[in-house]
This record gives C-alpha cells, sequence and structure tokens, in this order.
C-alpha cells in the first residue's frame, strides 16, 4: 500500500506567494523525485534528490532530501499561474530497484 | 515528437469487455512501467519490465496483463473489464540502473 504521505493535498494561493509541500515516510528512501503533472498530461520530473541533506533548485523550485532519509521537502518560490497542476513526491528504496513509490499528490492552484 | 506515447488517450468500455491499451517509446530505454492513477491515491504501479519478455508484478496486478514483445513497446490488458478499473494509465519508461521514469501522456479509461 501507500508508503508516502504527501501534503498539503491541496493549495490555493495568490499569484506572487510561496508554497511549500512535503513528503514523510516511515521508511527509508535512497533517492527522491519530485514530479509535476499539468492536466492532461503525464507527470514530468522537475527535481531528482541522491544523498540525505542535499538541496537542489530548478529555478524558482527547491527541494531537499531529508537528514532522517525519511522525508523531503518541496519549495516553489514566487508563485505563477502556470504553476498550477498536481506536484508528486516519489521514492526509490535501495531493496526496490528502480521501483518508485508516489505520494498522494499536491493539487496546486495559483490566483492571479 | 513525444518520446514515450500511449494510445488510445481516451477509451469508454462496457463491464466485460477486453481492453489493450499500449504504450510505445523512442527513447531506447530497457525498463517500462503501467501505473494507474486515481484522484487522491497518487500513482500506483501495476506491472513493470526490465526487458523483452520480462515480467514483474506491481502493487496491484489483479485484473491485468501485460505483454513486452519488443523493446520499445509494453502492452496492459483488461481480460475483463469492471467499472473500479475506471482510471487514468500512464506508462512510464526508465534506463538501467538511473532512477528517473519518463512518463507518457496517459490514457483516460472509463468502465461502463
Amino acid at each position: 500500500g501507500q508508503q508516502l504521505n504527501q501534503s498539503p493535498q491541496s493549495m490555493f494561493i495568490q499569484e506572487g506567494e510561496d508554497v511549500s509541500m512535503n513528503c514523510t515516510s516511515s521508511s527509508i528512501f535512497n533517492t527522491w523525485l519530485w514530479y509535476k503533472q499539468d492536466p492532461g498530461e503525464g507527470p514530468v520530473l522537475l527535481i531528482a534528490l541522491y544523498k540525505a541533506g542535499e538541496l537542489t533548485s530548478n529555478g524558482r523550485l527547491t527541494a531537499q532530501f531529508g537528514i532522517t532519509r525519511k522525508d523531503s521537502f518541496l519549495n516553489i518560490s514566487a508563485s505563477i499561474p502556470s504553476d498550477v497542476g498536481i506536484y508528486f513526491c516519489a521514492g526509490r528504496k535501495e531493496t526496490s530497484g528502480s521501483r518508485l513509490t508516489f505520494g498522494e499528490g499536491t493539487q496546486l492552484t495559483v490566483n492571479p | 515528437d513525444a518520446d514515450v506515447t500511449q494510445t488510445p488517450r481516451n477509451r469508454i468500455t462496457k463491464t466485460g469487455k477486453r481492453i489493450m491499451l499500449e504504450c510505445s517509446q523512442t527513447k531506447g530505454h530497457d525498463r517500462m512501467y503501467w501505473y494507474r492513477q486515481d484522484p487522491g491515491l497518487g500513482l500506483r504501479l501495476i506491472y513493470y519490465s526490465f526487458d523483452v519478455k520480462d515480467i514483474n508484478k506491481g502493487e496491484i496486478s489483479d485484473g491485468y496483463s501485460v505483454s513486452r514483445q519488443a523493446q520499445a513497446k509494453f502492452s496492459l490488458s483488461l481480460e475483463s473489464a469492471i467499472p473500479n478499473q475506471t482510471a487514468l494509465y500512464f506508462c512510464a519508461t526508465a534506463l538501467a540502473g538511473e532512477n528517473t521514469q519518463y512518463f507518457g501522456p496517459g490514457t483516460r479509461l472509463t468502465v461502463l
């Protein structure tokens, strides 16, 4: 069953605001990935994290690999309308080969 | 041209019908995956394949079957569709040794 708890489930913000979302688990992961899904499309990779404590940025997006290896965080600064979509975290355990476990997703709405 | 394509993009069928969803990729990846997406549940793995003729069950394989006859193609079948198989289905590919999975645009399946 689902092993990643992603929160919040949804967010409604004003353009220009910063956004934070996170994923937590009781299990240890050795890779964390953050994906974005636009309406009618498949998920697209935003950021990949490979080491505990790692902080990686991609434009206005910053993600961190939690030091305990059981969580990860995604921040979006100065949101814009095209940030709208569903954001998914995904983790890979050392014992799971290439299989990923996905969070439930965070639905982001940005009001102009 | 899209690297990962799925056909059909939308399908409405009736309970008891056999349905096949197709996935093709031009990325040259050896690993392919089938997921289903349901609101609030994220992406759940149905089946995956590491090479031609290699088939592995994911977390929700019951009621589904797959075929990997060529490296570039991975098809998902519902032998006798039921309404709770109504969902968005995604195919994904990955290169051996890499964590990143690349997703197709999805197939929206409705079983009446």
